[in-house]
């Protein structure tokens, strides 16, 4: 069964860090490029960064371009966003999200990881 | 850059069909794959299209996709409605290496 647990989530305040992670099971994790989208409260989707399995294609939106970085660790079937100058826009689920072989849609999702920014 | 645009919300009856679109504010809306996703109140999303019409394995047949070039916009049609449909839905393309999703339709049904 494909499985996709996010942690790391809390409250910080604006200008800090947070670091929110992805532990993938069920599949061959090396084999999908695997992204992040995010939800503020009440508020639609919204796609935060994408990574391939090979690390070499990495994109971001741009609300997070330059404040965040994602990456992986296929040997430990991880998926990581290190988040930084957070701001209240920040706030919301923070969902990880494997492309499917096509790397045309979602094909899996976690259940999210809370993130609030407040001070 | 574009915008897909959706209706906020629409209503329908058990047993009755309705077509929520996504109009894209800019570029054909056939030069990139469009899919959509169901999110359940307090669940995780899910996709019920892909590349436009494509059902995932073990969505119902009661959902399909399709996209109309004259008004630049995509469709998903649910058929045979049922309250396990009241769900939000939103479509997502890309523009170029990015993904964009539209706003979101609330589905109610009653």
């Amino acid at each position: 069964e494909v499985q996709l647990v996010e942690s790391g989530g809390g409250l910080v305040k604006p200008g800090g860090s947070l670091r929110l992670s992805c532990t993938a099971s069920g599949f061959t994790f090396r084999s999908h490029s695997m992204n992040w989208v995010r939800q503020a409260p009440g508020k639609g989707l919204e796609w935060v960064a994408s990574i391939n399995s090979g690390k070499n294609y990495i994109y971001y939106a741009d609300s997070v371009k330059g404040r965040f970085t994602v990456s992986r660790d296929n040997t430990k079937k991880s998926l990581s966003l290190q988040m930084n100058s957070l701001t209240a826009e920040d706030t919301g689920v923070y969902y990880c999200a494997r492309d499917d072989f096509g790397d045309l849609y979602f094909d899996f999702w976690g259940q999210g990881t809370w993130v609030t920014v407040s001070s | 850059n574009f915008m897909l645009t959706q209706i906020h919300s629409v209503s329908a009856s058990p047993g009755k069909t309705v077509t929520i679109s996504c109009t894209r504010s800019r570029g054909s809306i056939a030069s990139n794959y469009v899919q959509w996703y169901q999110q359940r109140p307090g669940s995780s999303p899910t996709n019920v299209i892909f590349e436009d019409d494509q059902r995932p394995s073990g969505v119902s047949d009661r959902f399909s996709g399709s996209i109309d070039t004259s008004s630049n916009s995509a469709s998903l049609t649910i058929s045979g409605l049922k309250t396990e449909d009241e769900a939000d839905y939103y479509c997502q393309s890309f523009d170029g290496v990015n993904r964009v999703f539209g706003g979101g339709t609330k589905l109610t049904v009653l």
